[in-house]
């Protein structure tokens, strides 16, 4: 069973950093990746996919990177801002289970003004 | 909108009622999903379908059945409700191509079983 690691489980940064959230997954044999982002609350919204055969997406201020053979992924939030607060979620999507994504519990994230 | 829609957006039921949570998309989506979010637990796949007529189980399908007679339609059955039942629900769903297309979500139903 595919199991996915998000670290660290809460972050808490002053405005203007920049910062990354990992996120760490066992099984390699992925269609791709997917980073989300929750608000209290709310739905998922995707910020960014990655597929297996990319190693980067890039989506403004985001910047999402895929190393495959060593199971992990980063997600890069350039100059923080206080609307970044939210929950951020990766999720993984295995060759041999359809459509079936596995989550991490996910990073907490606030942003200090 | 084109999206995923989910309603109720909020129930809350007594155990041993039964309801469905219903969840529909317009983007012509082959693949649906019902996801439950618990504190700590993430997400976790209940059941899912993958074109009209077929679905299968996910990781946590006991004490919940799903059909789908049509592509845009994909309701969540809870058949006898408990306690444990409580949690957010999510529905999802997905452009066949696994590889090229990720999910889009519904807001979500947050149930209560008391």
């Amino acid at each position: 069973k595919q199991e996915v690691t998000q670290i660290p489980a809460a972050l808490s940064v002053p405005e203007g950093e920049n910062l990354v959230l990992n996120c760490s997954f066992t099984d390699s044999a992925i269609y791709n990746l997917q980073w989300f982002r929750q608000d209290p609350g709310k739905g998922l919204t995707s910020l960014l996919l990655i597929q297996s055969s990319q190693r980067e997406q890039t989506s403004g201020r985001l910047n999402a990177s895929l190393d495959k053979s060593s199971g992990r992924s980063t997600l890069y939030i350039a100059a923080s801002q206080p609307g970044d607060s939210a929950t951020y979620l990766c999720a993984v999507n295995l060759e041999d289970t359809g459509n079936q994504f596995y989550f991490g519990t996910g990073t907490s994230l606030t942003v200090i003004p | 909108n084109a999206g995923v829609t989910q309603t109720p957006k909020f129930q809350v039921l007594k155990t041993g009622q039964s309801m469905t949570l219903q969840c529909a998309q317009d983007m012509n989506h082959e693949y649906m999903s019902w996801y439950r979010q618990d504190p700590g637990m993430g997400l976790r796949l209940i059941h899912y379908s993958v074109g009209a007529g077929i679905t299968d189980q996910g990781e946590v399908p006991n004490g919940y059945n799903v059909s789908r007679s049509t592509t845009e339609d994909f309701p969540l059955r809870l058949l006898s409700a408990a306690p444990s039942q409580t949690s957010v629900y999510f529905c999802a769903s997905q452009k066949a191509g696994a590889a090229n297309y990720g999910y889009t979500f519904g807001s979500g139903t947050r149930l209560t079983v008391v």
